[in-house]
């Protein structure tokens, strides 16, 4: 079947190894942030989100800082497993709401 | 969270044919978008699904092109029309649940994965 993610950058990581994943974001109006993970032959699934307000927040093995200085998002992932396996993209909307923009997107390798 | 369903998960067409894709979710929902990802390319949404009115599409495309309609709260259709193979790609539902406030999470159907011979 059809692939995502053919041409995106990858990240390859060892078991059990952290992952960073990162994104550059576009607008400096940017309120709201979410980090997708999205799976061959599916739709993108809700990892984390964070608001503009925040630097950090952390979820179950993920943690998502946001450095608005420099317009960057990142997605760290502890003790990375074979499931987790797949192409993981940004999103941001505006302040005052709106439809996502989504970012390139990182397909993420884990060897096992 | 919001469960969304597409139908069909995929097709192959041929040139100059059109294709309606339907998306169903569990219950109400405000917003309702249509997303086109490329292969190997992130998402780029084509446009909003308003209940009651048209559309409204983002730079680039055109409601001749992909028309869509959303009858209720829970039910959009988008149609991609006269296809070519630059139209192969996988067409996403998504929703958000309250409203157009700047922290409700978009969920996302399973995609519908279009080739065009």
């Amino acid at each position: 079947g059809e692939s995502v993610g053919l041409h995106l950058p990858t990240l390859s990581v060892q078991e059990g190894d952290n992952s960073i994943i990162n994104c550059a974001y576009s607008n400096s109006a940017s309120d709201y942030f979410i980090w997708y993970k999205q799976e061959s032959g599916k739709g993108p699934q809700f990892i984390i989100d964070i608001r503009s307000n925040m630097d950090k927040r952390q979820g179950q093995r993920v943690t998502v800082l946001l450095n608005k200085t420099v317009k960057h998002l990142s997605l760290q992932i502890a003790a990375t497993q074979p499931g987790d396996s797949a192409v993981y993209f940004c999103a941001e909307r505006l302040l005052g709401g709106g439809p996502l923009v989504f970012g390139k997107g990182t397909r993420l390798s884990v060897i096992a | 969270s919001a469960v969304i369903s597409q139908k069909p998960s995929r097709d192959i067409c041929q040139r100059g044919t059109s294709l309606t894709i339907q998306c169903q979710v569990d219950s109400q929902v405000t917003m309702m978008f249509w997303y086109r990802q490329q292969p190997g390319q992130s998402l780029t949404l084509i446009a909003t699904a308003n209940q009651g009115s048209e559309a409204t599409y983002e730079s680039g495309f055109v409601i001749d092109k992909f028309p869509i309609s959303r009858p209720n709260l829970t039910f959009s259709t988008l149609t991609v029309s006269n296809m070519s193979p630059e139209d192969s790609s996988i067409y996403l539902c998504s929703v958000a649940r309250t409203g157009w406030s700047s922290t409700d999470t978009q969920y996302f159907g399973p995609g519908t994965r279009l080739t065009v011979l």
